[in-house]
């Protein structure tokens, strides 16, 4: 399978705990993106890497969240201190290094709950 | 504020007949529009793409249209299927940004 690739597909915490969650993009994609979804809501942007770069974040990432992509390939996105309105669907999407427009392919997602 | 805007949250349409879903947008720098379906517990799936200098692209079943003036978008799905029964989002996208914008999804519904 050679499509984006999240882990775990669920994950269910304590609220005040840390989870980490990781994404392994389209090998030969070079921008990696993190939304958030949650009922009734399209994806909502939350971060965006050109290779190991992070090019843009969004208000909606608080200090308790930091995204990384160390080598340029797999990213990961922590959340420390959870709470329980970090409850949502985190979905990971890579796209084509390529001047004109694209489009992004996503994962599965990560289901988080926080009990 | 919503710049991408999907008005109705769900539809229902006979199996056979055409399914049209809209998009409304604010931002006129929007330069490139997508459309997504999206299955439960599933991420969203690509579908269909159209440029801000086109006003139509064509993919099969699919067909999406843009109208620049009335700053709208359509998806039409003709026929349609019961596997077309998912959430279908638009998102839209400008120059200078990789931020996908998206709409918060209709519901279709296809009966056989």
């Amino acid at each position: 399978d050679t499509g984006v690739s999240q882990d775990p597909r669920h994950k269910i915490t304590k609220r005040g705990q840390n989870v980490t969650f990781r994404c392994d993009p389209i090998s030969e994609h070079n921008r990696l993106y993190w939304y958030r979804q949650t009922l009734g809501q399209g994806p909502e942007f939350l971060t965006y890497f050109q290779n190991e770069a992070q090019l843009e974040k969004s208000r909606l990432l608080s200090d308790r969240f930091s995204a990384e992509r160390p080598k340029g390939s797999f990213s990961t996105l922590e959340i420390q201190r959870t709470e329980q309105g970090d409850s949502a669907m985190y979905l990971c999407a890579s796209s084509r290094p390529t001047g004109r427009r694209t489009e992004a392919f996503f994962g599965q997602g990560t289901r988080l709950t926080v009990v | 504020d919503q710049q991408v805007k999907q008005n109705s949250p769900s539809l229902s349409v006979q199996e056979g007949r055409i399914s049209i879903l809209n998009c409304d947008y604010t931002n006129s720098m929007f330069d490139y529009f997508l459309w997504y379906k999206k299955y439960p517990a599933e991420g969203p799936t690509f579908l269909i793409s159209i440029s801000s200098i086109k006003d139509k692209n064509e993919d099969g079943r699919f067909t999406v249209f843009l109208n620049k003036s009335a700053k709208h978008l359509s998806l039409h799905i003709v026929p349609s299927q019961p596997g077309d029964s998912a959430v279908y989002f638009c998102a839209a996208i400008y120059s200078g940004t990789y931020k996908y914008i998206f709409g918060t999804g209709t519901r279709l519904k296809v009966l056989a």
